[in-house]
């Protein structure tokens, strides 16, 4: 099956500061989608990006399908934005392991 | 409306209890899926329903059995679990036909005593 890989596995930032979060995939997929998952479990949609780059805010991500990755960048970080960051692909939806993102003010 | 809800939250069962999950969409999706998911690991396929069909099941114990009774509601029985069975259960819904974003419900968070 598909392997999806996610790095890096922890990030500790400061308040303010920018990030890049990559995901990996072992073969070609038209479904890729990011997520954010929040303390108490619920999976939140970020991007559904099976190709190019998309804009929400201050997050943004881009999918080079051909080289099989995602990247997924977050700028000027808040408390808020801590969490476990997933990627997902195909239509099996197949998990990689998760960036662990804690954000300090 | 992209909302999928779940029903229990939570549940307490018992290893010699039956009891179901429930999940729900009124999105018009095709495809539902259910995954579980262990503290500190990612969600892990458990089944995907295709048009009503079950059309992945991810070698899954059988007292765990799945059902969907309509394309906007799905099921997941529970029977004999073990302690280890303890999890968070999430359900996702997706328009179908492979290439469509999906959605995910709060999730049901069983313990088994």
């Amino acid at each position: 099956g598909i392997q999806v890989e996610q790095s890096p596995p922890d990030l500790i930032l400061q308040e303010g500061a920018n990030s890049t979060l990559r995901c990996n995939f072992s073969d070609s997929v038209n479904n890729l989608q990011w997520f954010h998952q929040n303390p108490w479990g619920q999976l939140i949609n970020l991007f559904y990006i099976p190709s190019g780059t998309k804009q929400n805010g201050r997050l943004s991500a881009t999918t080079v399908a051909t080289e099989r990755y995602s990247l997924l960048y977050i700028s000027s970080s808040q408390t808020t934005d801590s969490g476990v960051y997933f990627c997902a692909v195909g239509f099996a939806m197949r998990f990689g392991a998760g960036t662990r993102l804690t954000v300090k003010p | 409306d992209t909302e999928v809800t779940q029903t229990p939250k939570h549940l307490v069962m018992g290893m010699t209890n039956k009891k179901s999950l429930k999940c729900e969409q009124h999105m018009g999706h095709r495809a539902m899926y259910w995954y579980k998911q262990k503290a500190k690991k990612p969600p892990e396929l458990m089944f995907v329903y295709s048009y009503e069909k079950l059309s992945i099941n991810e070698s899954v114990p059988s007292r765990f059995s799945p059902e969907c009774p309509n394309s906007s509601l799905l099921n997941l029985h529970l029977h004999a679990l073990q302690p280890e069975d303890s999890a968070l259960y999430l359900c996702a819904s997706s328009r179908g036909g492979g290439n469509t974003e999906a959605f995910f419900g709060q999730g049901t968070r069983l313990t088994v005593v």
